[in-house]
């Protein structure tokens, strides 16, 4: 149980487009998604907060116009890359809470994206 | 501030040999304390947490670890270490929103 796929599991995009990636919980109910970004051989940095049927909560730094998240059921949630660059390129990953439960994420796969 | 810290960026180990990964937190309050293992371009599993109750946790593929309070430390252990334990470790600590460690890149040798 509490499996939760990203779609897809890696893009490559020309520079200036928007990329879309979903996150899904297959089996459970999710109120709270997080989105993450990992650097090569660093930790992941957590980009925002997402619950279902309100805005999401951006960490400082995190350009909320950029990447857009949205919740709109209780198993999806969406991060939209706008025009991306270069420097979006990134591994970004998921992760869903379970409904009821604060204190386990579980993790998606990853998303490998890639912009020339 | 809430933090976690990870002091080793590698950890190597012999095929058989007993392994522990190092974390120290930094919390206010009581921590819930979690270690994920990341396979390369994977996302992170999960092995185990420490929420309340006996120190010692034990989780999944045979791993296990021990919250020490006056120390302030979750460190992770294994008493025989596997090849197919290679991998990267991240230590994280639940308070409103989940602080990473640093991550430790275990390396276990034939």
């Amino acid at each position: 149980g509490a499996v939760v796929s990203q779609h897809p599991s890696w893009v490559i995009c020309k520079s200036g487009t928007s990329v879309k990636i979903e996150c899904r919980s297959l089996d459970f109910q999710a109120t709270t998604m997080f989105w993450y970004r990992q650097f090569p051989k660093q930790s992941l940095m957590l980009m925002a907060t997402s619950n279902e049927g309100s805005k999401a909560t951006y960490e400082q730094g995190v350009e909320k116009d950029k990447f857009l998240i949205n919740h709109a059921s209780l198993t999806l949630s969406t991060l939209t890359v706008t025009s991306a660059h270069p420097e979006d390129s990134s591994f970004y990953i998921c992760s869903a809470e379970l409904a009821g439960s604060t204190d386990t994420q579980y993790f998606g796969p990853g998303t490998r994206l890639t912009v020339l | 501030a809430q933090s976690v810290a990870q002091p080793e960026d590698q950890v190597n180990v012999a095929e058989g040999n007993p392994l522990t990964v190092k974390c120290t937190y930094s919390v206010s309050g009581n921590p819930y304390l979690f270690w994920y293992v990341q396979y390369p371009n994977r996302g992170l599993q999960f092995l185990l947490k420490y929420i309340t109750g006996d120190n010692l946790v034990k989780g999944s593929y045979g791993f296990e670890a021990e919250f020490n309070k006056s120390q302030t430390s979750f460190h992770l252990k294994k008493p025989s270490a596997l090849v197919s334990d290679s991998a990267l470790y991240f230590c994280a600590v639940s308070f409103n929103k989940f602080y990473f460690g640093s991550g430790t890149k275990l390396n276990v040798k034939p």
